[in-house]
């Protein structure tokens, strides 16, 4: 089955540093990977997403992530933290027969002044 | 602009009640999904439905129900609400068969307390 492992439940960056968030993908077929937001008391957010087209992938608020077979990996990068950035991050897997998507444990964001 | 709308953003329940927590999306979509979400633990999927009056049990079923009647309506039944389904509730719904490339799009949540 597939799953994914999120590195590290906090992460602190300075506003305007580089903010990387990691996520490791384990999937015995070719997966599809996304990144939600979740912000204080709200739902989920998408981010973006990878489904087999460019292995880089643009998503909203400056974010993107790069897909890397060879590492299974698929991290999160923004280049330049903003104090509105602050939230949770998840990263989830899923397979193209599947319905639904497993989630990682998530990330929490603080981005200090 | 898509919605995915939970009957209650906070509710409070004792111990022994029957809990309904009712999730409604305007997307015309095939698919929902109910998660509980626990700090440390991320998003588990409890149940999800591919289809009107279809259901499938996803990772943390026991002790919940659902019903889909409707194609815009999943209910979430907790049968006897104990203290360990003290958690923030959340409604997903998608398109596509299967929906695995698919986002899901989310409510925002019901945070239930059972006392």
């Amino acid at each position: 089955a597939q799953s994914v492992t999120q590195l590290g439940s906090h992460v602190s960056v300075s506003e305007g540093a580089l903010v990387l968030l990691r996520c490791n993908y384990s999937s015995s077929v070719p997966p599809y990977l996304f990144w939600y937001v979740q912000y204080p008391n709200q739902g989920l957010q998408l981010l973006l997403k990878y489904t087999s087209a460019a292995t880089l992938v643009k998503g909203i608020n400056g974010f993107e992530a790069e897909f890397k077979k060879s590492e299974t990996s698929f991290h999160l990068t923004k280049p330049s933290a903003h104090m509105s950035d602050a939230a949770e991050y998840f990263c989830a897997v899923s397979v193209n027969s599947g319905y639904a998507l497993n989630f990682g444990k998530g990330t929490s964001l603080l981005v200090t002044p | 602009d898509v919605k995915v709308t939970q009957s209650s953003r906070y509710l409070v329940k004792r111990t022994g009640e029957k809990v309904f927590l009712e999730c409604v999306q305007d997307m015309d979509h095939e698919n929902m999904f109910w998660y509980r979400q626990d700090p440390g633990l991320g998003l588990r999927l409890i149940y999800f439905s591919y289809d009107v009056k279809m259901k499938e049990k996803g990772d943390i079923p026991e002790g919940y129900s659902v019903s889909r009647e409707k194609k815009e309506r999943f209910s979430l039944i907790l049968e006897s609400a104990s203290t360990n389904q003290t958690s923030m509730y959340l409604c997903a719904s998608s398109s596509g068969h299967p929906a695995g490339r698919e986002e899901q799009y989310f409510g925002p949540g019901t945070r239930l307390t059972v006392t």
